[in-house]
């Protein structure tokens, strides 16, 4: 079956480390994003990605850096540098070369600093 | 100013009744739109796009006022199953932008 996949779905970090979070994808999407969601709230965009060896930064940036070497893959890594990373991160896909797709989503990873 | 606007709620409603969910968005050159829903410390799936002539699906209508840049969602004959947070989503140039989400609790 086609999808995303996100690992762990749960993750503990102590202060000062970094940690990285896994999302792949075999939808053969061009498009991915990294989403933060606290709760109660909306989700935030980190960063994304249109293409290959190529990405942004979203609107909530700092503290993030994300690859893209490979289609299929785009990790997120949680520095140190991020003051309040606890929070749920969500990653997505979507089909960018027509424009009424939607995303996809996978099952998040919940993120806790101890 | 925030890119998408809704009513965080919560709307409390008893099952079979008809409810509707409204979001407003900020860029005019905004592209496609959405409707998703996300169950408590699960991930949003869609449940439906919508289109400028507005459509329907089951018991989901959803309508588009570009004019006004409004979005709306009614929901007929609620369901218990229905309770969840219902997110609007704009896309504007390959970007999502998600609006707070509007929980909606459906009473026996």
């Amino acid at each position: 079956d086609g999808g995303i996949t996100q690992s762990p779905k749960y993750l503990f970090r102590k202060e000062g480390q970094n940690v990285t979070l896994s999302c792949e994808q075999n939808l053969n999407h061009d498009a991915m994003y990294w989403y933060r969601q606290d709760p109660g709230q909306g989700l935030r965009l980190i960063y994304y990605s249109q293409i290959v060896n190529d990405f942004q930064k979203g609107d909530i940036a700092e503290g993030y850096s994300v690859s893209r070497e490979k289609k299929e893959s785009f990790p997120l890594t949680v520095t140190s540098a991020q003051k309040n990373p606890t929070a749920f991160y969500l990653c997505a896909s979507s089909d960018g070369s027509t424009m009424n797709t939607e995303a996809f989503f996978g099952q998040g990873t919940r993120l806790t600093v101890v | 100013r925030k890119e998408v606007e809704q009513d965080p709620g919560p709307f409390n409603v008893p099952e079979g009744a008809t409810v509707a969910f409204n979001c407003t968005y900020s860029n005019s050159a905004s592209q496609s739109f959405f409707w998703y829903r996300q169950d408590c410390r699960k991930e949003p799936k869609l449940l439906m796009s919508v289109y400028s002539s507005g459509n329907e699906d089951g018991r989901f209508t959803a309508q588009l006022n570009r004019a006004s840049q409004y979005i709306s969602l009614l929901i007929r004959d609620s369901k218990l199953s229905d309770s969840a947070t219902y997110l609007c989503v704009v896309k504007s140039f390959n970007k999502f932008y998600f609006g707070s989400g509007t929980k909606l609790n459906v009473k026996p």
